[in-house]
């Protein structure tokens, strides 16, 4: 079974909008998680890290954990055109090798 | 400089031939991994080298070799290429100490095609 499972598979929003992206895993043991980006014709790229329940904000961008739900979500506003790209969610035991578990990941396109 | 590089960005193989794959970083990673990932597919760690020591994952032991020649560069080799391994393969790197906390610093990526 996948550890990380994210939703929507793809999400469209106009420009100007709100993009919310959701993330669960289904193991007790990951305390660390990111969100990583991954723009066409790039490799994914570190866009957040959230470590602690609640709220975490850079900009336009939120992300918010729920440890005991495992539940992580991320949230943009004013989305633009070149927040189109392709979402992961990922998590950690936070252990030395520093091993993450990504998900299918959400094809999110920001239309002008 | 944050550069993970990879070489070839694409690859075609013959069905039963080898591969080989590379990868650098001058960052001073202590550890570098690899993935593979195919469309609409989270990707999936093959293998990671902590310094010299190379970690493979169970599924995945016997479909993949690995060296790491120096702290800069490290290569995935395929012995028998199959069908089943046309997929990109991104390679990764994270900080020093490898801590909890550390960020995976990602190359472009390698488009493999198996025919």
């Amino acid at each position: 079974q996948q550890k990380v499972q994210q939703s929507p598979e793809s999400l469209s929003v106009p420009e100007g909008g709100m993009a919310s992206l959701n993330c669960t895993s289904s193991d007790r043991n990951f305390q660390y998680f990111w969100w990583y980006r991954q723009h066409s014709g790039e490799g994914p790229k570190a866009l957040m890290s959230i470590f602690s329940d609640g709220d975490k904000k850079e900009g336009r961008f939120t992300a918010h954990l729920n440890k005991a739900s495992l539940h992580v979500s991320l949230h943009i506003r004013d989305s633009q055109p070149s927040d189109s790209a392709l979402y992961f969610c990922a998590a950690s035991e936070g252990n030395s090798n520093n091993r993450i578990f990504f998900g299918d990941g959400t094809q999110l396109v920001v239309k002008p | 400089d944050t550069t993970v590089k990879q070489n070839p960005r694409y690859k075609l193989a013959r069905v039963g031939k080898p591969v080989n794959l590379i990868c650098s970083q001058t960052m001073n990673h202590d550890t570098m991994y690899w993935y593979q990932k195919k469309p609409n597919q989270a990707p999936k760690l093959l293998l990671f080298y902590y310094d010299k020591i190379l970690n493979r994952e169970a599924d995945t032991f016997e479909k993949f070799q690995s060296s790491r020649p120096n702290n800069s560069f490290c290569s995935l080799y395929i012995g028998s290429a199959g069908l089943e391994y046309s997929a990109m393969y991104l390679c990764a790197s994270s900080r020093p100490l490898g801590g909890r906390y550390a960020e995976q610093f990602f190359g472009p990526g390698t488009r493999l095609t198996v025919l």
